[in-house]
């Protein structure tokens, strides 16, 4: 299947730091969502972006799509504990139908107090 | 408003038995999937229902899996005979007609460990 690479695969940051990730694939896609996922549970959408060149932000998560509809960006300000988790990007070519959602790889994500 | 429930929450069994995970989408969905994850191979679709009817089950890995929907409210995955390597932690998912996937919901997902 569709394979979309996420880097780093794991992050250790002292709280406070800002933190960085990144999706990259292949293909280009219409769509880029990003997800968390806390032990335990299932991933919860964290931001959707939906148009090249497109940056969106959630409190203090800021999202990028980039230009080439190749990649997205996910960054973290000012970390805090509860952010610890396994970050997931994915990719979505339509808006609708689901054989068409890929996820990446995912980021763990580690925040020391 | 409850979300996706999922159960059991664990799972442990002994290679060759049989596997039976359940789902209740939230009320109003009428798109449920069930994903597969694990550390190798990451999130992975196994099937998906669009009103109660499998429309794509292209990612079940084997005929040893099989997934049912008999009514709106319900659905299972069933592993017959279940194999060490089907170890993982399996998701169920659901959306309404007419929304993308950022109005995809999952559940809290089932550890499933075969021995």
């Amino acid at each position: 299947g569709q394979q979309l690479n996420q880097s780093p695969q794991s992050m250790f940051i002292q709280e406070g730091e800002d933190v960085s990730m990144n999706c990259t694939s292949s293909s280009i896609f219409n769509t880029w969502l990003w997800y968390k996922q806390e032990p335990g549970e299932g991933p919860v959408l964290l931001i959707a972006l939906y148009k090249a060149g497109e940056l969106t932000s959630n409190g203090r998560l800021t999202a990028q799509f980039g230009i080439t509809r190749k990649d997205s960006f996910l960054n973290i300000s000012a970390s805090i504990p509860s952010d610890v988790g396994i970050y997931f990007c994915a990719g979505q070519r339509g808006r609708t139908g689901a054989n068409n959602l890929f996820f990446g790889t995912g980021t763990r994500l580690t925040v020391i107090p | 408003d409850a979300g996706v429930i999922q159960s059991p929450r664990h799972e442990v069994t002994e290679m060759g038995q049989e596997v039976t995970l359940r789902c209740k989408p939230i009320s109003g969905h009428d798109y449920l999937f069930w994903y597969r994850q694990t550390m190798m191979r990451g999130l992975e679709l196994l099937i998906y229902f669009n009103n109660n009817v499998p429309i794509d089950d292209s990612g079940m890995p084997e005929d040893r899996f099989s997934a049912k929907m008999p009514n709106a409210s319900f659905s299972t995955l069933k592993i017959q005979p279940s194999e060490p390597r089907d170890s993982a932690v399996y998701f169920c998912a659901s959306r309404s007609t007419g929304t993308g996937h950022e109005k995809l919901f999952f559940g809290s997902g089932t550890q499933l460990s075969v021995l």
